[in-house]
């Protein structure tokens, strides 16, 4: 149970287009997603809480217009990388909490995503 | 602000040998701790949790310690085994709202045959 897939799990697009990741919680229904950010050699940096049918609340430094996340349904959100560039490139994980628990995350397993 | 931190970067064990992977936090309000294993380019994976009021917490070959004291939580690998080499992160629950999980860097560990 608490499984978590993410789409796609690596693309890579040319500077100044934008590059759309789903993240979809399978077998639960999940009220708050979280995204985060990876770099090589890194640890997880917290980028957004994105909570169900509500405006997702962004880390300090993150632009929300340049991230642009949507959590449409209790299942579903999706985060939108806008006029990227080679600078965003990275590994982007999503994670869930399932409605039953109050504080595990479950993570999803990354989209690497470069920019040319 | 809040912060979690590792002890070591890289560990270096024997194949069936103890593994102890340790973290310090900053906040003493904290109560939930996690240790997570990411293995390389995979998301991470849940292997063990702990709340504040309890010291110790056992699973299949994995144990969490945690001192409240000093603000430290460690992670005790059993007969460790090359499936183990990965990433181990620490996260702890942030105090403001959404739950929000606060990483450490993260520890290497190597299992040799």
């Amino acid at each position: 149970g608490a499984v978590v897939s993410q789409h796609p799990s690596w693309v890579i697009c040319k500077s100044g287009t934008s590059v759309k990741i789903e993240c979809r919680s399978l077998d639960f229904q999940a009220t708050t997603m979280f995204w985060y950010r990876q770099f090589p050699k890194q640890s997880l940096m917290l980028m957004a809480t994105s909570n169900e049918g509500s405006k997702a609340t962004y880390e300090q430094g993150v632009e929300k217009d340049k991230f642009l996340i949507n959590h449409a349904s209790l299942t579903l959100s999706t985060l939108t990388v806008t006029s990227a560039h080679p600078e965003d490139s990275s590994f982007y994980i999503c994670s869930a909490k399932t409605t039953t628990s109050t504080d595990t995350q479950y993570f999803g397993p990354g989209t690497r995503l470069t920019v040319l | 602000g809040e912060s979690v931190g590792l002890h070591l970067p890289t560990l270096s064990v024997q194949e069936g040998d103890n593994s102890i992977i340790n973290c310090a936090y900053s906040n003493s309000a904290s109560d939930y701790f996690i240790w997570y294993k990411q293995e390389s380019g995979k998301g991470p994976q849940f292997i063990i949790d702990i709340r504040s009021n309890m010291d110790k917490r056992q699973g299949q070959r994995v144990t969490v310690l945690l001192n409240k004291t000093v603000k430290h939580l460690s992670l005790q690998i059993a007969a460790t085994q090359p499936g183990d080499s990965a990433v181990y992160f620490c996260a702890v629950k942030g105090t403001g709202g959404y739950n929000k999980l606060i990483f450490g860097a993260g520890t290497r560990l190597a299992v040799h045959p």
